[in-house]
C-alpha cells in the first residue's frame, strides 16, 4: 500500500528554468509534509516542509504547495541550478513523534 | 550544533551471520530516533522508532530488532541475516522543541549493508 506516491521517476530541466516535482498521498491522517534531497550513498537532507493548515511555504528558491482536497503537493525550484541535480523525496507524517512515510523519489537533472 | 554518527559506513556479511549497526547523536537530549532502510532504487522504509530509552516501536515485521540502551544511542541488530536484508540503512533523529514540536527529521550518513 503506497501511501505516498511520486509518479515521475525522473525529470530533466534546463538551468535557470523552473523545476516542478509532484507528490500524491492517500492517507487523510497525514498532517505534515516534507521534501528531502538525496545524493547517492548519503543520507537525505531536509529541504522544506509544510503543515496541513497551510497551502504554501517558501524558502529561498524552494516553494512547496499543498492541495489538501486533491491530496497533492508539489515542490517548485526557481531558478534551477546544476547543483540541484539529485533525487528528491516527498515524505509525510501523521504525528510529530512518528516516522515519515516516503515516496519513491524523483531524479532531477538540471542541465547547464 | 547537533551531529549524528553511524558506523560502519559499509559492511559485507554472509547470510546467517549476526548484525549490529550503531547510531549516536551529539548535541541534543532526549531526541526521537529512527531507523530506515532504502532498498536499491526505492524510497525509504521506516523500520523502528524510539521516543525514549528502552522504548521501541516496530513498523515492519522482519528479521531485525532495535534497542536504545542510552538516550542518544540507537542500535539495529539481527541474529541471522537474510539476502533480503541488503540495503542502505539510515538513522535519523528529531529534535524536541517543547510544545512547538517540529516534524523534521535529520539523517545520518548511512550504512551500506551487502549480504552475500
Amino acid at each position: 500500500d503506497q501511501q505516498v506516491k511520486q509518479n515521475s521517476p525522473s525529470l530533466s530541466v534546463q538551468e535557470g528554468r523552473i523545476s516542478i516535482l509532484n507528490c500524491d498521498y492517500t492517507n487523510s491522517m497525514f498532517d505534515y509534509f516534507l521534501w528531502y534531497k538525496k545524493y547517492p550513498a548519503e543520507g537525505p537532507t531536509f529541504l522544506i516542509s509544510i503543515s496541513s493548515i497551510k497551502d504554501k511555504n517558501e524558502d529561498g528558491r524552494f516553494t512547496v504547495f499543498l492541495n489538501k482536497s486533491a491530496k497533492h503537493l508539489s515542490l517548485h525550484i526557481v531558478p534551477s541550478q546544476p547543483g540541484d541535480s539529485a533525487v528528491y523525496f516527498c515524505a509525510a507524517s501523521a504525528a510529530f513523534f512518528m516516522g515519515l512515510t516516503f515516496g519513491e523519489g524523483t531524479q532531477l537533472t538540471v542541465n547547464p | 550544533s547537533q551531529t549524528i554518527h553511524q558506523w560502519p559506513a559499509t559492511l559485507v556479511q554472509p547470510v546467517g551471520s549476526p548484525l549490529s549497526l550503531e547510531c549516536t547523536v551529539e548535541g541534543t537530549s532526549n531526541p526521537n530516533l529512527y531507523w530506515y532502510r532504502q532498498a536499491a532504487g526505492r524510497g525509504l522504509q521506516l523500520l523502528f522508532y524510539s521516543v525514549g530509552i528502552g522504548q521501541i516501536s516496530s513498523e515492519v515485521p522482519q528479521n531485525l530488532s532495535a534497542s536504545r540502551p542510552q538516550d542518544r544511542q540507537f542500535i539495529l541488530s539481527s541474529k541471522k541475516l537474510l539476502l533480503s536484508d541488503s540495503g542502505f540503512y539510515l538513522c535519523a533523529w528529531r529534535p524536541l522543541r517543547g510544545t512547538a514540536s517540529s516534524y523534521e527529521q535529520y539523517f545520518g550518513p548511512g550504512t551500506r549493508l551487502t549480504v552475500t
